[in-house]
């Protein structure tokens, strides 16, 4: 069955401490890794798709990769407007409907 | 680009009521939408998935004859919870995405219900 896990699930960090989060999955025949931010009370906002296995992409203070069976998300010098939860799901070729299985996110709290 | 949009942001209703919540993808044709629900601190959970102009396929142990799908255009998903009780009380997010291949969902802002 395939399995999507993120960790840690909580991470509490000072303003300006870099850290990373991991996404690692199963599926098989990868056909996209896709990364989302969650704030209270709102729907997820996108922030990167991944397709292959060194792949990278950026944006602003965050970097995604991914590799043959994992991702992180790197935050570099984290504001707390950076404190969200980060969800990263997958999506699997066989489903024709190209639909998505999250991983149960990490909660990201980053203080002044 | 790539804006969906939800309405209402939020809904209390009586115990059995019948509540609906639109789906609407702004600036982009959405071959495919697709509701979640979210209980607090916990990830998404896939509702159903719906194909304009066809059924939705519901997702094993979600009733279809409850959770009513309408997919009637390439911009709009309607989702009604029918004769609705405090159970169903939850956060119902949409999303959509372009036609298969490497898509991408792009979700609304989501649906808070409560029923009382």
């Amino acid at each position: 069955e395939d399995q999507v896990t993120q960790s840690p699930e909580a991470l509490r960090l000072q303003e300006g401490e870099s850290s990373s989060l991991n996404c690692s999955y199963t599926v098989s025949g990868l056909r996209g890794l896709f990364w989302y931010r969650q704030d209270p009370g709102k729907g997820p906002e996108f922030l990167f798709t991944l397709y292959s296995a060194g792949e990278e992409k950026e944006k602003e203070r965050l970097k995604a990769t991914l590799t043959k069976k994992e991702s992180f998300l790197h935050i570099t010098a984290p504001k707390p407007e950076d404190s969200a939860t980060y969800l990263c799901a997958v999506q699997a070729p066989t489903d024709s409907w190209g639909k998505f299985q999250f991983g149960a996110g990490t909660q990201v709290v980053v203080t002044p | 680009g790539a804006v969906v949009s939800q309405h209402p942001s939020w809904v209390i209703c009586k115990s059995g009521t019948s509540v609906k919540i639109e789906c609407r993808s702004l600036d982009f044709q959405a071959t495919t939408m697709f509701w979640y629900r979210q209980f607090p601190k916990q990830s998404l959970m896939l509702m159903a998935t719906s194909n304009e102009g066809s059924k939705a396929t519901y997702e094993q142990g979600v009733e279809k004859d409850k959770f009513l799908i309408n997919h009637a255009s390439l911009t709009l998903s309607t989702l009604t919870v029918t004769s609705a009780h405090p159970e169903d009380s939850s956060f119902y997010i949409c999303s959509a995405g372009t036609s298969g291949g490497q898509d991408t969902q792009y979700f609304g802002p989501g649906t808070r219900l409560t029923v009382l």
